[in-house]
């Protein structure tokens, strides 16, 4: 059993559609992360969470929308995107939020907007 | 704003060659990661370096921590295809911080 899991592995939706992206941790981490990786450009912060509170919004727009209901579950809600929020979304899970401590990512999401 | 330059962009080599990619800052950081991602899926850590000159090795791939702990380099002798992926170093800040990313160098391994 992966120690990240993320689902859906792919996504295709349209600009109007709402959809989500899941995120589970088998870790027993209490910090969980996603991130945006798009060609070219380094690994895009999105959201941080320490037990289930957000700590860290990096000017993500409102058409995202993160939940972390508890330590080992994260959302990404998402509505009414653009073309441009074509990626792969990578979710993360540490044990604590301290940036020393490695990140273990799921093998993503690979969303396409149309 | 911290930054991460990673070279070569892309890398593409036959098996048995060896190569180095390199991982610099102008920012100090207090420890740096390597991670490598191979096609559809996530990064997976190989490496963290803490202390500047360190110098780590994990079978053929030798990690080194620059003396002033702004850079990095990760040399891999005797590529093998299974080698191919993307390398990605992060640099650690201090405290309660999140990573700093490079944009990652793609390795091409051929048979």
């Amino acid at each position: 059993e992966t120690g990240v899991t993320q689902t859906p592995r792919h996504l295709v939706m349209g600009m109007t559609n709402k959809k989500s992206l899941k995120c589970e941790q088998h870790l027993g981490h209490n910090a969980m992360y996603w991130y945006k990786q798009s060609a070219k450009k380094p690994l895009e912060l999105m959201f941080v969470y320490s037990l289930e509170e957000r700590v860290e919004n990096n000017s993500v727009p409102s058409r995202f929308s993160p939940e972390c209901p508890n330590s080992s579950h994260l959302f990404l809600h998402l509505h009414t995107l653009q073309p441009e929020d074509s990626a792969l979304y990578l979710c993360a899970s540490s044990p604590g939020v301290y940036s020393n401590q490695p990140q273990h990512f799921g093998d993503g999401t690979r969303l396409s907007i149309l | 704003t911290q930054l991460l330059e990673q070279s070569p962009q892309f890398l593409s080599i036959q098996e048995g060659e060896n190569l180095t990619v390199y991982c610099n800052s102008s920012s100090v950081f207090s420890s740096l990661q390597w991670y490598r991602q191979e096609p559809g899926e996530g990064p997976v850590l190989l490496v963290t370096v803490v202390t500047g000159g360190e110098v780590k090795k994990l079978k053929r791939l030798t990690f080194q921590f620059g003396d002033a702990r702004k850079d990095s380099s990760l040399h891999i002798t005797a590529a093998q295809p299974g080698d191919t992926g993307l390398y990605l170093c992060a640099g650690v800040g201090s405290g309660y911080s999140t990573l700093t990313f490079g944009k990652g160098t793609m390795l091409l391994v051929s048979p």
